[in-house]
């Protein structure tokens, strides 16, 4: 059982729009810890995709995005794109645990 | 460039003890915390351990591994360690070096290593 929630699986269609979300708690995300997304193409390291909440690293398409709420955060992917296709975990820091956590991740499908 | 090369993966039985090492460069190794994540086959990532930059060590671990696992690092070498000890099955995945932003509390991985396999046998 992980400390923050996703959804296993979402899909979308190319060029369409998916959210994923990252349910968390007051120990994590609502304590004001920050989320950071990361991009997992399988049989590969995980790629930093967000960090801060919002923030994008150099290179990373601006169709990608994140927020954060309360005890949640969500990631964003504008214009799917083949590519796109991959496992997708948020990550914050948990006060109660002293330690980081991850989410379950969430299997990205573009039909 | 930044790079981590993680080493010392291999096959122990359960109860048996292994060391990864993770060598570092393109950066100023000492002043960043660096981290350990796992990712047993076919699951999700998961969060192991964290030690801090700069002379802090301070040090972080899941309570999974909590009492069973070491984290250290040797600053002139470059190399970051995880003394893993009394080994599971469970403890059965790839171990990912990952480096932070922050210093002293983890914040969130920037580059990561390719990953070393550990297989416990029971």
């Amino acid at each position: 059982q992980s400390a923050l929630t996703q959804p296993p699986s979402v899909s979308g269609a190319p060029g369409q729009k998916v959210t994923i979300s990252c349910s968390g708690s007051i120990s994590n995300i609502g304590a004001g810890s920050d989320v950071h997304w990361y991009q997992q193409v399988p049989g590969t390291a995980p790629k930093l995709l967000i960090f801060f909440n919002t923030n994008r690293p150099s290179g990373v398409p601006d169709r990608f995005s994140g927020s954060k709420s309360g005890t949640s955060a969500s990631l964003a992917i504008t214009g799917l794109q083949a590519e796109d296709e991959a496992d997708y975990y948020c990550q914050s820091f948990d006060t109660s645990l002293s330690g980081s956590v991850f989410g379950g991740g969430t299997k990205l499908t573009v039909l | 460039e930044v790079q981590l090369l993680e080493s010392g993966g291999g096959l122990v039985q359960a109860g048996g003890s292994l060391r990864l090492s993770c060598a570092a460069s393109g950066f100023p190794f000492s002043s960043y915390a660096m981290n350990w994540v796992r990712q047993a086959p076919g699951k999700g990532l998961e969060w192991v351990s964290s030690l801090s930059g700069s002379r802090t060590s301070t040090t972080y671990y899941t309570d999974s591994v909590r009492g069973r696992f070491v984290i250290s690092r040797d600053n002139s070498k470059n190399t970051l360690y995880l003394q893993m000890n009394s080994l599971r099955p469970e403890d059965t995945a790839v171990y990912y070096c990952a480096k932070d932003v922050a210093v002293v509390r983890p914040q969130y991985s920037d580059h990561w290593g390719q990953g070393a396999l550990v297989t416990v046998s029971s």
